[in-house]
């Protein structure tokens, strides 16, 4: 089945604890983005990689990381989370030429 | 930079019945694509309808119809004869022409259908 995956879903920890969301497509696309949606605000772009090695800065890329070394997985790593990136995360996948992104089921991260 | 409104927090529409919801750009791009989403309760994103900047004719799909008024800078979604099903977020979102990655998204309208 053609799918976008994140983990973990749930994720509470504490405030300067590195931590790591995976992504992964299975649909050998180019384009992979990372969002967070926090109420009253969308979404909003934190990175964007447009293929293999070849990232870029979003609308919020503060306290983020991103690394694309591979097509298929585009990890999201907050070296030192604050309680402000409390939020849902969302990563999407498009096949270049096309305008149809496929989001992932979302990952819900609490910051104490 | 660019900008999308959607100055609707909350809709309210009878069930079969068609309603509008309202979104507005910014953008200096001469070229560039219009989106809408659907966040059900459930929380997943669906991807609904686009409309790119040049396309001479508004876009549809299925009972989704994009209203794209280029000179005004809108690019409203009509859902017409509204099911029980549709009741969600709807999000309105811009691509821009120059940074083909980059996704622009509005704060969102909450569309409730009643029975």
């Amino acid at each position: 089945e053609a799918q976008v995956t994140q983990n973990p879903r749930y994720l509470i920890t504490v405030t300067g604890k590195k931590l790591t969301v995976t992504c992964s497509q299975n649909m050998n696309h180019e384009y992979m983005s990372w969002y967070r949606q926090d109420p009253g605000l969308g979404l909003r772009q934190i990175y964007y990689s447009m293929n293999v090695e070849v990232t870029d800065k979003g609308d919020v890329p503060e306290g983020y990381k991103v690394s694309r070394k591979e097509k298929r997985n585009f990890p999201l790593i907050l070296e030192s989370p604050s309680p402000n990136q409390t939020s849902l995360y969302f990563c999407a996948s498009r096949l270049r030429g096309t305008e149809t992104q496929y989001f992932g089921p979302g990952t819900r991260l609490l910051v104490l | 930079a660019q900008k999308i409104t959607q100055t609707q927090p909350g809709m309210f529409v009878q069930e079969k019945e068609a309603v509008t919801l309202d979104c507005t750009y910014d953008t200096s791009d001469p070229s560039y694509g219009l989106f809408w989403y659907k966040q059900p309760s459930s929380g997943e994103m669906i991807f609904l309808i686009y409309q790119g900047s040049y396309d001479q004719q508004n876009a549809t799909e299925g009972r989704y119809s994009l209203n794209f008024q280029k000179a005004r800078k809108s690019a409203n979604l009509v859902i017409s004869a509204s099911q029980l099903g549709d009741s969600a977020m709807y999000f309105c979102a811009m691509r821009g022409g120059t940074s083909y990655g980059k996704l622009t998204f509005g704060q969102g309208t909450i569309l409730t259908v009643h029975p």
